[in-house]
């Protein structure tokens, strides 16, 4: 079946506008969860979501960061204000329920000149 | 959350030889999952070994896991150039988990 998808694949910004990464995840799959992977670096956990409720926000790294998920579906992380430090990869995962396997979609590459 | 930190960072292996890359983690744990990344894009989810398990096998893949001594380690046997990536760990012991910075793996033809 289809797997995890993210739009778009690469974004190239200016510096102080504001970016929509969108996540379709695996239809049925109630946790999604977002990360971020700068050059070389390992993944950062950003926001988990179980349902439309984020009972994890812990990880974003201000509050120009946010996210929400509707429908127990389609999730949007949405950066206010880029900065040339948010450029890094976006990634999606997710899972049956919290305690199953993750699937991670391609990912959005993020440029913030 | 927990994070995994695998260790060595970087490995370089000729094709044919196997690959060791060895995970710890501090807290007790419900599961611990193994994944390749290729190229910076997308995890690829290898294989799942659960805490009352010691050693797992997929493929020319062997995953084990030592609850006592916090560690698991991830084998792949006859290496292929198309094995080279980065391999992640990722002990789960809650809703969310932060990977650590992976095993960086050339195989070299």
């Amino acid at each position: 079946g289809a797997g995890v998808s993210q739009s778009p694949s690469n974004k190239v910004t200016e510096k102080g506008k504001d970016v929509e990464l969108r996540c379709d995840p695996i239809s049925g799959h109630t946790a999604l969860y977002w990360y971020r992977q700068s050059l070389g670096q390992g993944l950062e956990f950003l926001i988990y979501f179980q349902g439309n409720s984020a009972p994890d926000k812990s990880g974003l790294p201000s509050d120009r960061f946010s996210a929400e998920r509707t429908g127990g579906s389609v999730s949007t992380l949405t950066i206010q204000r880029t900065q040339q430090e948010d450029s890094a990869v976006y990634l999606c995962a997710s899972s049956y329920d919290p305690q199953r396997t993750q699937y991670f979609g391609p990912g959005t590459r993020l440029t913030v000149l | 959350s927990q994070q995994g930190e695998e260790d060595p960072q970087a490995l370089s292996i000729q094709e044919g030889e196997n690959a060791t890359m060895n995970c710890s983690y501090k807290t007790s744990i419900n599961n611990l999952q193994w994944y390749r990344q290729n190229s910076g894009r997308g995890l690829v989810h290898l294989i799942l070994i659960r805490s009352n398990e010691r050693e797992k096998h997929s493929g020319r893949l062997r995953v084990t896991l030592d609850t006592s001594k916090k560690s698991s380690s991830l084998l792949i046997t006859a290496s292929r150039a198309a094995d080279t990536a980065s391999y992640f760990c990722a002990p789960r012991s809650g809703q969310n988990f932060v990977f650590g910075p992976g095993t960086r793996l050339s195989v070299l033809p």
